[in-house]
């Protein structure tokens, strides 16, 4: 099955700059990619997805980037402000199949005033 | 209000018990799973339903049951098989349960065995 990983793990940045998690896949079928953030108390919430047809999507501070051949795929946040404090996971899918999504652990971002 | 809701917030139980999580949505999605969260482990997949009277396992599976008698209602119980409950879980939904579509979380409910 598909396995994700994603690092780091933690993240603290300060305000202002940018943030970077990234993670990486193990099943060449997958082609879908999305980021969901979960603040505290709360469930998680979908922010941003990418399929395998682009390599990079952009929606205001936040873009993902996809990497086919390396099975990898980033968030960037720039401007990070103390709201974007959350933690993001990643996860992985195979469009119009029943295929469930496999997450990532998740990272913790931390964004210092 | 549109949404998910998942009942209690936080439930304790004695071990051995089984105990039952609500989950209800009405946005008239088919599709319902159940996820569990452990710190540093990231979301895994208890359950998922696909349609009214039709569920299939997760990765997780062992020592859950669940139901899907409504389109609106997919409970989850904790059995006393499940060797280490403690944790926290999460409701989603979504339109037709393929792996795109968006799927929507409930707030979770955080089940403490003592």
């Amino acid at each position: 099955g598909e396995n994700v990983e994603q690092h780091p793990s933690t993240l603290s940045v300060q305000e202002g700059d940018s943030a970077v998690i990234k993670c990486t896949y193990s099943d060449s079928a997958s082609n879908y990619f999305p980021w969901y953030k979960q603040e505290l108390g709360k469930g998680p919430q979908l922010i941003i997805d990418i399929r395998s047809n682009v390599g990079e999507k952009k929606d205001q501070r936040i873009a993902v980037t996809l990497n086919k051949t390396a099975k990898h795929f980033s968030l960037h946040i720039t401007e990070t402000q103390p709201e974007d404090s959350a933690v993001y996971f990643c996860a992985a899918s195979f469009l119009g199949s029943a295929r469930q999504l496999t997450f990532g652990s998740g990272t913790q971002l931390t964004v210092l005033p | 209000d549109g949404g998910i809701t998942q009942s209690p917030k936080y439930l304790f139980r004695k071990e051995g018990q089984n105990v039952t999580l609500s989950c209800e949505q009405n946005l008239n999605h088919d599709a319902m799973y159940w996820y569990r969260q452990d710190p540093g482990q990231g979301l895994r997949l208890i359950y998922y339903s696909q349609i009214v009277n039709d569920f299939q396992k997760g990765d997780i599976a062992e020592g859950y049951s669940v139901s899907r008698e409504k389109k609106e209602s997919f409970p989850l119980t904790v059995t006393s098989a499940q060797k280490n409950p403690t944790a926290f879980y999460l409701c989603a939904s979504s339109i037709a349960g393929l792996g795109a579509d968006t799927q929507y979380f409930g707030p979770g409910t955080r089940l403490t065995v003592l």
